[in-house]
């Protein structure tokens, strides 16, 4: 089945502690990306990666990291997270720039004490 | 820069119409329209490439106006089923190919 997993699902955590969410895709997509979604501010994107070690930051990177060694593959990483980073995380990936209709994992929960 | 998206929030009846717009600071490559329902993921509509071009998905429509740098989903006879938010995501041109998001249209339908 073609979808994009992440993991975890749901994460505690307390000021501080690095924290990694890992997101793959088995549909040889392209672009992978990270989005961020508050109430009331919609989705936001935080890093995108148009290839194999290609990755750019998008409107709210402060704070996160990325890589992207393999091209399922589009870790998001947390090195010292805080209470504002609190949210509802989403990876996605697309085939190409000619067809780039965004295929979205089922979301990670993330809490930050 | 985000969309603009309007109205915040609309609530109808089945069977009643709904149009939700999306607007752009900047010159438009293409729009993108993709609903939400509540505790998962969203889900993709559509993709409108500059031309005006205009697109359907079974009662849902949109339209895409490059002149106005504007795009407006249509839903027809609405169902219980169309309830959630719906984002419009604009790529703009000579940009990443990745869509940014609006802050999201939540749409209620009652019975």
């Amino acid at each position: 089945e073609a979808q994009v997993t992440q993991n975890p699902r749901y994460l505690i955590t307390v000021t501080g502690k690095k924290l990694t969410v890992t997101c793959s895709q088995n549909m040889n997509h392209e672009y992978m990306s990270w989005y961020r979604q508050d109430p009331g501010l919609g989705l936001r994107q935080i890093y995108y990666s148009m290839n194999v070690e290609v990755t750019d930051k998008g409107d709210v990177p402060e704070g996160y990291k990325v890589s992207r060694k393999e091209k399922r593959n589009f870790p998001l990483i947390l090195e010292s997270p805080s209470p504002n980073q609190t949210s509802l995380y989403f990876c996605a990936s697309s085939l190409s720039t000619l067809n780039n209709e965004q295929f979205f994992g089922p979301g990670t929960r993330l809490t930050v004490l | 820069q985000q969309p603009v998206q309007s109205p915040q929030a609309v609530i109808l009846r089945e069977g009643e119409d709904a149009v939700i717009n999306c607007s752009s600071s900047k010159a438009l490559y293409s729009v993108h329209w993709y609903r939400q329902k509540h505790g998962e993921a969203p889900v993709f509509l559509m993709i409108l490439l500059k031309g005006g071009e205009q697109k359907g998905h079974e009662k849902i429509s949109a339209s895409f106006n490059e002149k106005k740098q504007q795009s407006s989903l249509y839903l027809t006879a609405s169902q219980l089923s169309y309830s959630g938010t719906y984002f419009c995501g604009t790529e703009t041109s000579g940009g990443s190919y990745i869509p940014t998001f609006g802050r999201g249209t939540s749409l209620i339908v009652h019975p």
